[in-house]
């Protein structure tokens, strides 16, 4: 089975600052996918951003991006110049590479980020 | 962009009474999923469903909960006898082939 950890259930971050929310998990597969999804007020489910573990190069997203480190089982996500915005509960998720029948996201704790003035 | 649509927004209804969530998934997409958030927790699984069948459920999907596709577009999850402990945020997803799951903006449940 697959486990997702986020360590930090709260962050906050001065609007135009920098954040990392950290995500480590666990699993024996070699093929797989990592996401992050934001969940604003409104509990809306938004793609922020995907890395495919046989990459190395990390994912960007215009202000968002990954460091994927695949031997230690990390995924964090950076922020850069936080906007108000950005304020919601960040989850990191973990999803099997798909071989014929649906494959499911495992979801971390999650993270809540407050973007401050 | 096509987006997964669910509906009602909010439900609320008493316990032991059944209720169906509905969702209409993104039209080309083939593996469609049932989620579950209490207030303040982890988004959990609950079932997939590909090609016209179950593919994986959790532990908390057990005989009080059915799902169906009953035309090809819609996506059902049925709790047959509510209890108060199923007041929650559901969402459904849909997806391809190792993309992402897209998600509907979710169905909040209060049984009272």
């Amino acid at each position: 089975a697959q486990t997702v950890t986020q360590s930090q259930p709260e962050m906050s971050v001065q609007e135009a600052e920098t954040v990392t929310l950290s995500c480590t998990y666990d699993t024996s597969e070699s093929n797989y996918y990592l996401f992050w999804y934001k969940q604003p007020p409104s509990r809306q489910m938004i793609l922020v951003i995907r890395q495919e573990a046989y990459k190395q190069q990390n994912a960007t997203e215009n202000r968002f991006s990954v460091n994927f480190q695949k031997a230690a089982k990390s995924f964090s996500l950076k922020i850069s110049d936080s906007q108000l915005g950005d304020t919601a509960m960040y989850f990191c998720a973990f999803m099997i590479e798909n071989t014929g029948t649906a494959s499911k996201l495992t979801f971390g704790t999650g993270t809540r980020l407050q973007v401050t003035l | 962009e096509p987006e997964v649509t669910q509906t009602p927004s909010h439900q609320v209804t008493q316990m032991g009474q059944e209720v169906i969530l509905r969702c209409v998934p993104i039209s080309n997409h083939l593996y469609f999923y049932w989620y579950r958030q209490i207030l303040g927790q982890k988004v959990e699984f609950l079932v997939s469903f590909y090609n016209n069948e179950i593919s994986e459920k959790s532990e908390i999907f057990d005989d009080q909960f059915s799902v169906e596709r009953p035309d090809g577009s819609n996506f059902t999850l049925k709790i047959r006898s509510t209890k108060l402990e199923d007041s929650a945020m559901y969402f459904c997803a849909s997806g391809r082939d190792n993309s992402p799951l897209h998600f509907g903006n979710g169905t909040r449940l209060t049984v009272t």
